[in-house]
């Protein structure tokens, strides 16, 4: 039953390093999204994968790079961290498509990984 | 373009009264609507959805939400607070075409006294 899992959920990086933030979901959902949370602006969206091998960007997505693997996990990656991308980065799923009336599938998030550009 | 507002950014009520936590919102075309709770270093959790039908959704932990299309509303409301109710609470939209990622306001926190 672990749903979404995000790895790392804390990282320090100095201005200019890069790291990837990985995620897995096991619940053979199709889509699946990247977020950053920050004080008073919600979520705003980064990259999304409607389904294996496509993505698309979102709202956010300068200084990002992202990587559908496989069905399972969905990567986010910093090429040179800089100080506006201090946050905290949630990953999520969907069935997707929507189906029928059910429409609207609901979203599933890991628990988030706090990023720390010094 | 979508867009969702949540015009306060704190919500106090005692516990055992109602609470009301508000989201307006903005689309060209007819919404899905959702209500997401956020407790202290978790992720979200999804609470309540409108897709169509009735305005009033009812969802998880006695939650209820009220779709009005003429005020462009989907304000959350539970008749009685819990303390273990104090949390963060994001409205969130998406059309019913097109891009399936939802649109997330800015969140309102609920802080329930005893």
């Amino acid at each position: 039953n672990a749903g979404v899992t995000q790895t790392p959920k804390f990282q320090v990086l100095k201005t200019g390093q890069s790291m990837t933030l990985q995620c897995a979901q096991d619940m053979n959902h199709n889509s699946m999204y990247w977020y950053r949370q920050d004080p008073g602006m919600g979520l705003r969206l980064i990259y999304y994968s409607a389904s294996e091998g496509t993505t698309d960007k979102g709202e956010v997505p300068n200084g990002y790079n992202v990587s559908r693997l496989n069905k399972r996990e969905f990567s986010l990656r910093l090429e040179s961290a800089a100080p506006s991308q201090t946050s905290v980065y949630f990953c999520a799923s969907s069935e997707g498509p929507d189906r029928g009336l059910s429409g609207a599938n609901v979203l599933t998030f890991g628990a988030g990984s706090r990023l720390t550009v010094l | 373009a979508q867009s969702v507002a949540q015009p306060e950014d704190q919500v106090n009520v005692a516990e055992g009264n109602p609470l009301t936590v508000k989201c307006t919102y903005s689309v060209s075309g007819n919404p899905y609507l959702f209500w997401y709770v956020q407790y202290p270093n978790r992720g979200l959790q999804f609470l309540l959805k409108y897709i169509t039908g009735d305005n009033l959704v009812k969802g998880s932990y006695g939650f209820e939400a009220e779709f009005n299309k003429s005020q462009t509303s989907f304000h959350l409301k539970k008749p009685s607070a819990l303390v273990s109710d104090s949390a963060l609470y994001f409205c969130a939209v998406r059309l019913r075409t097109g891009r399936r990622a939802l649109t997330f306001g800015s969140g309102t926190r609920l802080q329930v006294q005893p």
